[in-house]
């Protein structure tokens, strides 16, 4: 059964830093791994959408990695800004049954 | 236009009711979702519809009876729910079921008294 896991739980740095955020996936059968943001209460917003046979996309500030065969995935925001304050979730479509799959999330709270 | 439009934004109903939650989407996408999300926890899929068809049902109790009228609207009937359904419930989208971003409606935010 397909799980997927995100450290740190919740993360608060000062604001202009570059921060990574972890997520990792137990089983490598995958189409894709998508990153979201979700404010409180609000719907999600998708970021990035990274299909298995890529390394990486990148938008903005934001760029993310794949590494299927290790089951691991990073999302990197470089020069971080209070309005990045937000939860951030991964989600893995697995390609058995075109489930879709999704972390607990990290909460980034940057500070001004 | 890039919208997933969900409706109503707030629903209170009691045990003993009947109502609908209602999604739509104009963008030509035919694989649609449904998920239930509880405070600080992930997204949980509830249903999917593939061409109208539904495709995965991740053994929802009967309570939550979904429809796909056509390729543009996604409905989730709600009858005898519970306290514990209460939750955010949201609508995705895709053009077809593999290998694209969903897109994700704001959500209904029902409350069971």
């Amino acid at each position: 059964k397909q799980e997927v896991t995100q450290i740190p739980a919740a993360l608060s740095v000062p604001e202009g830093e570059n921060l990574v955020l972890n997520c990792s996936f137990t089983d490598s059968a995958i189409y894709n791994l998508q990153w979201f943001r979700q404010d409180p209460g609000k719907g999600l917003t998708s970021l990035l959408l990274i299909q298995s046979s890529q390394r990486e996309q990148t938008s903005g500030r934001l760029n993310a990695s794949l590494d299927k065969s290790s089951g691991r995935s990073t999302l990197y925001i470089a020069a971080s800004q209070p309005g990045d304050s937000a939860t951030y979730l991964c989600a893995v479509r697995h390609s058995r049954d075109d489930k879709i799959i999704f972390g607990k999330g990290t909460r980034l709270h940057i500070l001004p | 236009d890039t919208e997933v439009t969900q409706t109503p934004k707030h629903l209170v109903m009691g045990m003993t009711n009947k109502k609908s939650l209602k999604c739509e989407q104009h963008m030509g996408h035919r694989a649609m979702y449904w998920y239930k999300q509880k405070a600080k926890k992930p997204p949980e899929l509830m249903f999917v519809y593939s061409y109208e068809k539904l495709s995965i049902n991740e053994s929802v109790p009967s309570r939550f009876s979904p429809e796909c009228p056509n390729s543009s609207l996604l409905n989730l009937h709600l009858h005898a729910l519970q306290p514990e359904d209460s939750a955010l419930y949201l609508c995705a989208s895709t053009p077809t079921l593999t290998s694209f971003i969903q897109y994700f409606g704001a959500g209904t935010r029902l409350s069971v008294l």
